[in-house]
């Protein structure tokens, strides 16, 4: 099977602007998650979706947003770019019921704001 | 709400030898999961064990084990015969499964240097 992949894998843009993430899970699996990774900070979750619906949501500002389309691939969405959204986002893709939990990261989008 | 610290940012080991990765966790909850990632330089994130909250037993994934701490809510990880490629970014992760979803929460990580 195909691992989880996230498109682009590098991205410069600058503060105002906005920027489109991909993600495409591993195949069968229904849920993606999106978590922001910072050096000092870890990752930090931002939102999970499961069937096209946001299942989770964490604590960052309404310019992060998400969807999820019926293949369940995944995009994200930042609006009005600041230079602290530099970092890397990284999905992760799981099965997302039943007694399968264990999530699979893609490579990561690095993001940087100038 | 729930929280994972790791209290060593960096830690270096020699070639061959053992060392413990720290991990405490703060939770009500009486069911959940542990995890520990791994995450090597310019590479992608991999999980390397798990534990069940409900299992006593300390998981065990060849050099990877863990000691597992339920009342003292410690998750550790010793990496025996130390390698090479363990030199990576390792993650604390705590998930468990509320109204039918999964939240997890990861730690700031522990930077591993394996030295030759």
């Amino acid at each position: 099977k195909a691992g989880v992949t996230q498109t682009p894998r590098y991205l410069i843009k600058t503060r105002g602007q906005q920027v489109t993430l991909s993600c495409s899970p591993i195949s069968g699996h229904r849920s993606v998650s999106w978590y922001q990774q910072t050096p000092g900070q870890g990752l930090q979750f931002l939102f999970e979706y499961f069937s096209e619906t946001q299942r989770n949501k964490g604590n960052f500002p309404g310019r992060f947003s998400g969807r999820q389309f019926s293949n369940s691939r995944s995009e994200m969405n930042v609006s009005t770019l600041e230079l602290g959204d530099s970092a890397l986002y990284l999905c992760a893709s799981s099965l997302g019921q039943g007694s399968s939990y264990e999530q699979y990261f893609g490579p990561g989008t690095r993001l940087t704001v100038t | 709400a729930q929280t994972v610290t790791q209290s060593q940012p960096e830690m270096s080991v020699q070639e061959a030898e053992t060392v413990t990765l720290s991990c405490t966790y703060d939770t009500s909850e009486s069911n959940y999961y542990l995890f520990w990632y791994k995450q090597p330089p310019s590479r992608q994130m991999i999980l390397v064990i798990r534990q069940e909250a409900y299992k006593q037993q300390n998981a065990t994934e060849n050099r990877f084990s863990v000691n597992f701490q339920k009342a003292a809510k410690s998750f550790s990880l010793k990496i025996s015969d130390s390698q090479l490629g363990d030199t990576a970014m390792y993650f604390c992760a705590f998930m468990n499964r509320t109204s039918g979803t999964y939240k997890y929460i990861f730690g700031t990580g522990t930077r591993l240097k394996v030295l030759a």
